[in-house]
């Protein structure tokens, strides 16, 4: 089955500063990746999402970028600010199959 | 537009009894799935219903047990809780009609503690 390797596993960053988080898939089926943030005590929240059939893609500060030859695709946050403190969750989906693998998540802190 | 709802919030068993959850998707939304989250992990997909039938199920033993009623509201049943049973679980909906199938919302959750 599939294999979602996500790092790292804690991130933190001072408030403005960019962060990047990366993940790597192992099933070249999957084709589409969403990420959700979840703030404690809370259900994951999806943030942006990206198929196989595009590159890159961009929602304000955040931005997914996909390179399906090496499998592996990342979540970018520009201009961190506090509330983006929460766990960060990438997952991998096997078209026809409609479920997503997650990640083990990634705690990112932002410090005021 | 009303998000996915679960009930209870929270909820304390001990070992051996049974337990039920139960689910409500987000509007327009006919297809549900349940995760298990173990403290510090991802979601682990539990099974998916779609027309009242479990459409798909992942590595999680018989004493996990679901429903899906004429509403697209959900219900997961546990039988014989272990401590390991531990959790929180999530619901999560999808529309294969209004959309992309992919595309899970995910509710609050319930947070099950077994003693």
């Amino acid at each position: 089955g599939e294999n979602v390797e996500q790092h790292p596993s804690t991130l933190s960053v001072q408030e403005g500063d960019s962060a990047v988080i990366k993940c790597t898939y192992s099933d070249s089926a999957s084709n589409y990746f969403p990420w959700y943030k979840q703030e404690l005590g809370k259900g994951p929240q999806l943030i942006i999402d990206i198929r196989s059939n595009v590159g890159e893609k961009k929602d304000q500060r955040i931005a997914v970028t996909l390179n399906k030859t090496a499998k592996h695709f990342s979540l970018h946050i520009t201009e961190t600010q506090p509330e983006d403190s929460a766990v960060y969750f990438c997952a991998a989906t096997k078209g026809g199959s409609y479920i997503p693998t997650f990640g083990r998540g990634t705690s990112l802190i932002v410090h005021p | 537009d009303a998000g996915v709802t679960q009930s209870p919030t929270h909820l304390i068993k001990t070992r051996g009894q049974q337990v039920t959850l139960r689910c409500s998707p987000k509007s327009g939304h006919d297809t549900v799935s349940w995760y298990q989250q173990a403290l510090g992990q991802g979601p682990q997909f539990i099974f998916q219903y779609y027309e009242e039938e479990e459409r798909q199920r992942g590595n999680f033993p018989d004493r996990f047990s679901g429903h899906q009623f004429p509403n697209y509201s959900s219900e997961l049943n546990v039988n014989a809780l272990l401590l390991g049973d531990s959790a929180l679980y999530l619901c999560a909906s999808s529309s294969p009609s209004g959309g992309s199938l992919e595309t899970q919302y995910f509710g609050p959750g319930t947070r099950l503690l077994v003693l």
